[in-house]
């Protein structure tokens, strides 16, 4: 159950776009559409972004998008706003539990 | 509107135990997987443990299996996570989470409750 790979850090300027990707470890994001994205706040609780490798769930801007494309899962931020500087995390399920992402400090 | 309220964290000693409690509120309870999920000081999100709406399944993280179990009372609207041997790499603020797309699609979450393990 090893944690997935993301880019420790990422960076953009306010109206830019930027892709943080997730890489399995084989036996998860390859297996399963059963993807989900969180964006993370300091201090603050997770709120889910993206679910089903492509959903976004009510409320959620749609410069929010997510892919999969083989074992590695993708998230766009489009149109980069100020607000949009958090950590992100992907989800994937394995077949018997669940394991996050290392995580994603996006700076705008 | 949907609520999740943690309580029960705090100090222990290692070797120890402690139970977290979730209470919920604004949705049917028993329609819904519930999760818990840690983050460790400075670190991230880290996938403690899922129980199925009806409490019929159950499973855990590898770092917590055989040491903490996971339940829930649909008579109190409310889910439980029994942590026993405590390690001081349990360390965390631990999170419950509604599962609102049978997906690990986490769409609620509580505010958190911090369990520090340390002598």
């Amino acid at each position: 159950q090893s944690a997935l790979t993301q880019p420790a850090s990422m960076s953009g300027s306010p109206g830019q776009s930027i892709t943080i990707s997730c890489t399995g470890t084989g036996s998860d994001v390859w297996n399963y559409n059963v993807v989900s994205w969180y964006q993370q706040h300091p201090g603050k609780a997770p709120k889910l972004m993206i679910y089903e490798v492509n959903k976004r769930p009510s409320g959620v801007s749609n410069r929010f998008s997510g892919s999969k494309s083989g074992n590695t899962a993708s998230l766009t931020i489009s149109g980069l706003q100020a607000e949009d500087e958090a950590d992100y995390y992907c989800c994937s399920y394995d077949g018997s539990s669940n394991v996050f992402g290392t995580g994603t400090k996006v700076t705008v | 509107q949907v609520q999740l309220v943690e309580s029960g964290g705090g100090v222990v000693q290692p070797g120890r135990s402690l139970r977290l409690s979730c209470a919920a509120s604004g949705f049917t309870f028993s329609s819904y997987a519930l999760h818990w999920v840690r983050q460790a000081p400075g670190k991230g999100l880290e996938w403690v443990a899922v129980i199925w709406y009806d409490g019929t399944n159950k499973y855990y993280g590898d770092s917590v299996k055989g040491r903490f179990t996971i339940s829930r009372d649909t008579s109190k609207n409310t889910l439980y996570l029994q942590m026993n041997s405590l390690r001081a790499d349990d360390t965390a603020v631990y999170y419950c989470a509604r599962d609102g797309y049978s997906s690990v699609g986490l769409d609620y979450w509580g505010q958190g409750t911090l369990v520090t393990v340390s002598s």
